[in-house]
């Protein structure tokens, strides 16, 4: 069984940019969640995809966006990068009540 | 609204002594509660959940927390450390809230550091 992947591994970017994170989740999810992990802290919730449809959002503005697809892979698009939002973006799959999560991609916005 | 508290930022053990990491949560409805553990550089790895079954859980690697209604805690221990558990460890509580299925909120992490 594969368990959730996340590409890339590590990006850079500059401030304005726009930005793509992908995740595959666990065979059998349909569900993926979206946090932002800042150094030191703990992940914020930013969103749910449940069967191509968000499904809850945390309090990110909407520069942050999704998408699921078909296969339930799922897509965090971000736009006019900010340098606050330098982190580690974590995916997570759940099927009933328990998340697991992706190794994350680290962001780094100069 | 759901939150999370963890009473210690860093907590430093000796190898084979007692872990004792704390967490107390706030939640408005009945919690799923859970520890994580994030490794240097990695994503978070689950330890073990709490999702009303038996208040006394066991996780992997020796872990077990216990979950405690009336004191809204669910602090984690293991009996001896071992060096391998130096790591960041997240609780954390999710429900189905705002229209998301089991969101979790967490804390904000104990660095657990073990001494040889």
């Amino acid at each position: 069984e594969t368990g959730v992947t996340q590409s890339p591994t590590h990006l850079i970017k500059t401030r304005g940019q726009q930005v793509t994170l992908r995740c595959s989740s666990q065979s059998g999810h349909n569900t993926v969640s979206w946090y932002q992990q800042a150094l030191g802290q703990g992940p914020q919730f930013i969103f749910q995809y449940y069967r191509e449809e968000e499904n809850g959002r945390g309090n990110f503005p909407p520069r942050f966006s999704g998408l699921q697809f078909p296969n339930y892979s799922s897509e965090l698009n971000v736009n006019a990068l900010e340098l606050d939002d330098s982190a580690l973006y974590l995916c997570a799959s759940s099927s009933l009540d328990t998340q697991y999560f992706g190794p994350g991609t680290r962001l780094t916005v100069l | 609204a759901q939150s999370v508290t963890q009473l210690g930022s860093h907590v430093s053990v000796s190898e084979g002594a007692l872990v004792l990491l704390r967490c107390n949560y706030s939640s408005s409805v009945p919690p799923y509660l859970f520890w994580y553990v994030q490794y240097p550089n990695q994503g978070l790895q689950l330890l073990l959940k709490y999702t009303s079954a038996a208040t006394l859980v066991k996780g992997i690697n020796g872990f077990e927390a216990e979950f405690k209604k009336s004191e809204t805690s669910f602090h984690l221990t293991k009996p001896s450390a071992h060096m391998s558990d130096a790591a960041e460890y997240f609780c954390a509580v999710s429900s189905r809230s705002g229209g998301s299925n089991y969101k979790l909120t967490f804390g904000k992490g104990t660095l657990l550091t073990v001494n040889p």
